[in-house]
């Protein structure tokens, strides 16, 4: 039972445009989510999170949304730049000692 | 700052061997500790979590087990490795009662033969 979902195995964006990366959750009860991006044999690193009191925040370059009626939270990253290709993960909040982990989407920028 | 060790990096073992893998956190107190496991083009799979000493939970069935012997140490083990054990192995720590961001470490990457 997958309570969160990124449908995305991977997205290929073009250097300096915008990358959008997508998750969906199936439990309401899910109030914080987290996004983290992790390169090759390296932990995942955080990147930004959003509470449901909230449907934006930005950190820099990254901005997530959260749309709590659709149980839809997108991250954007605007530019996108050649650091930016790993896999990204989104995560909600289970407990306060769990979270659910999406399956990550690969991001990949070209130049 | 906090830091958190992890290892060894790699680590090749015959099935039916055991294993131990090591974990500590530097710079904090109390921290709540984790084991995730990430199969080959696979998310994050939560093995074990630790809200303190001599206190740790188990999500998945399996034959490995986890032990806490000091606040900041956490030990993932084995006494008989399967194939299927074969995985990316990552320890991370949270605040207690803080921010619900965990944190990760380098990882090790166990290849049962």
């Amino acid at each position: 039972d997958q309570q969160v979902k990124q449908n995305s195995p991977s997205l290929s964006v073009q250097e300096g445009r915008i990358s959008i990366l997508n998750c969906d959750y199936t439990n309401s009860m899910f109030d914080y989510f987290l996004w983290y991006k992790k390169y090759p044999a390296e932990g995942p690193t955080f990147l930004i999170s959003i509470s449901s009191i909230k449907d934006k925040n930005e950190d820099g370059r990254f901005t997530v949304f959260l749309n709590k009626s659709a149980k839809h939270l997108s991250l954007h990253i605007v530019p996108s730049q050649p650091g930016d290709s790993a896999v990204y993960f989104c995560a909600a909040v289970h407990s306060n000692y769990q979270l659910i982990w999406g399956a990550g989407t690969k991001l990949i920028i070209k130049p | 700052s906090q830091t958190i060790h992890q290892w060894p990096a790699t680590l090749v073992q015959p099935v039916g061997s055991p294993l131990s893998l090591e974990c500590t956190v530097e710079g904090t107190s109390n921290p709540n500790l984790y084991w995730y496991r990430q199969a080959a083009g696979r998310g994050l799979q939560l093995l074990f979590y630790s809200i303190g000493i001599d206190q740790i939970s188990s999500e998945v069935p399996q034959n490995l087990s986890a032990s806490r012997p000091q606040d900041r140490q956490f030990i993932l083990s084995s006494k008989k490795l399967l194939l299927s054990d074969s995985g990316f192995y990552l320890c991370a720590w949270s605040r207690r009662g803080g921010s619900y961001e965990q944190y990760f470490g380098p990882g090790t990457r166990l290849t049962v033969t």
